[in-house]
């Protein structure tokens, strides 16, 4: 089955204690990228990655890293979370060559639950 | 940036009813893309219906229409014969034509009166 998985979906943290939040597609996608929903400001684009070893900022990077060192995985790293952090965040992935039509679909994760105290 | 507009945050549609949600956006882009999402309680973000900014013809499946006014920046969603399944948060979302970069609306929760 296609999916993009996230791990974990519920996490309590305390602040200042890194985590990471790990996500993984299984269709081959090129291009991953990672989200953050908040109440009354929809989903904003945190990080993007358009192939292995290449990444670049969304519209909210500060005090987010991520890596593409596998084409399959795009891990989201909080070195220093705060409480401003706390959120739901959903990784996403999409085919994405010049061969491929630009309408592709994005499929998304089943979102990760953040709260950082 | 580009943004994108829902101005309307919660809606109510009684079954079997037809309802309209709306979203307009801002760009300077010819081509671009444009999504409605639709999330329900699992949080799962479903797609809903895409346009083609370079297609004048409005996308249709099943139930669910848009009205694109390409010169209005506007990217209505109808949803007709309204179910009890499509009680969720939707989304309205731009794509830029590259790919690179995605912009969501703030959403709009629809719930179904039986």
């Amino acid at each position: 089955e296609a999916q993009v998985t996230q791990n974990p979906r519920y996490l309590i943290t305390v602040t200042g204690k890194k985590l990471t939040v790990t996500c993984s597609q299984n269709m081959n996608h090129e291009y991953m990228s990672w989200y953050r929903q908040d109440p009354g400001l929809g989903l904003r684009q945190i990080y993007y990655s358009m192939n292995v070893e290449v990444t670049d900022k969304g519209d909210v990077p500060e005090g987010y890293k991520v890596s593409r060192k596998e084409k399959r995985n795009f891990p989201l790293i909080l070195e220093s979370p705060s409480p401003n952090q706390t959120s739901l965040y959903f990784c996403a992935s999409r085919r994405f060559t010049d061969s491929v039509p630009m309408n592709t679909e994005a499929f998304f994760g089943q979102g990760t639950r953040l709260t950082v105290v | 940036a580009q943004t994108v507009t829902q101005s309307q945050p919660e809606m109510s549609v009684q079954e079997a009813e037809t309802v309209t949600l709306s979203c307009t956006y801002d760009t300077s882009e010819s081509d671009y893309y444009l999504f409605w999402y639709k999330q329900p309680p699992s949080r799962q973000m479903i797609l809903v219906i895409r346009q083609e900014a370079y297609k004048q013809q409005n996308a249709t499946e099943n139930r669910f229409s848009v009205n694109f006014q390409k010169a209005a920046k506007s990217f209505s969603l109808k949803i007709s014969d309204s179910q009890l399944g499509d009680a969720a948060m939707y989304f309205c979302a731009y794509r830029t034509y590259t790919g690179n970069q995605f912009y969501f609306g703030t959403g709009t929760s629809l719930t179904v009166i039986p």
